[in-house]
């Protein structure tokens, strides 16, 4: 069974840095393109970034580039999100998600909560 | 700047059938966008619905449909039922390794 348990989140004051982790199980890892998608408190979904399988290859919204970083770690089956220079605008639930062959995200964690205080 | 647009709310009577659209501030959608479905009660994670236009996703009752109408993705619900509330998400695969996901659309059954 694939499973995506993401950690990492919290309360941050503005400006200020958090690594965002997800744990992968039940396949295959470095076989999947892998995802970070967020979600403001009660606004829609937006996708952050995604990485290859193999990690050399990474893409991000442009709300979030120069100050988000997307990892991975193959050998422990863990995805990373590293977000710095924090602003309001930013808090959110972050979920992790592996998308399938054709593009589409197949996997949803339950996601892990980010508050930005100002 | 892309935006993928989707109605803010829909409402459907029980029984009804119901067609949610996704379409681009610029631009026609087809099947080169491969979009995508998501259903996402409160709290909980989305699930994905349909795929590559059209293709349900495991588990994904029968009753949901995926298909373009005219120059947008649509999602149909037919015969809707009490748990079909839920927001619904389009996201559409933009190239060069890009997804835009629609605003979402709240759909009532009432």
């Amino acid at each position: 069974e694939v499973q995506l348990v993401e950690s990492g989140g919290g309360l941050v004051q503005s400006g200020g840095s958090l690594r965002l982790s997800c744990a992968a199980s039940g396949f295959t890892f470095s076989d999947y393109w892998m995802h970070w998608v967020r979600q403001a408190p009660g606004k829609g979904l937006v996708w952050v970034s995604r990485i290859d399988g193999g990690g050399s290859s990474t893409t991000y919204a442009d709300s979030v580039k120069g100050r988000f970083s997307i990892t991975r770690d193959n050998a422990k089956n863990m995805l990373y999100l590293q977000v710095n220079s924090l602003r309001a605008e930013d808090t959110a639930i972050y979920y992790c998600a592996r998308t399938n062959t054709g593009g589409y995200f197949a996997y949803w964690g339950q996601g892990t909560l980010v508050t930005v205080s100002s | 700047q892309t935006v993928v647009t989707q109605e803010p709310s829909f409402s459907v009577s029980p029984g009804g059938t119901v067609t949610l659209t996704c379409g681009l501030n610029s631009g026609s959608v087809s099947t080169n966008y491969f979009p995508s479905w998501y259903q996402q009660t409160p709290g909980q994670a989305p699930r994905t619905l349909i795929y590559n236009t059209n293709t349900r996703s495991s588990g994904v009752p029968d009753r949901f449909s995926g298909s373009i109408l005219g120059n947008k993705a649509a999602l149909t619900i037919t015969g809707a039922q009490a748990d079909d509330e839920s927001d619904y998400y389009c996201v559409l695969y933009m190239g060069s390794a890009i997804w835009v996901f629609g605003g979402g659309t709240k759909l009532t059954v009432l």
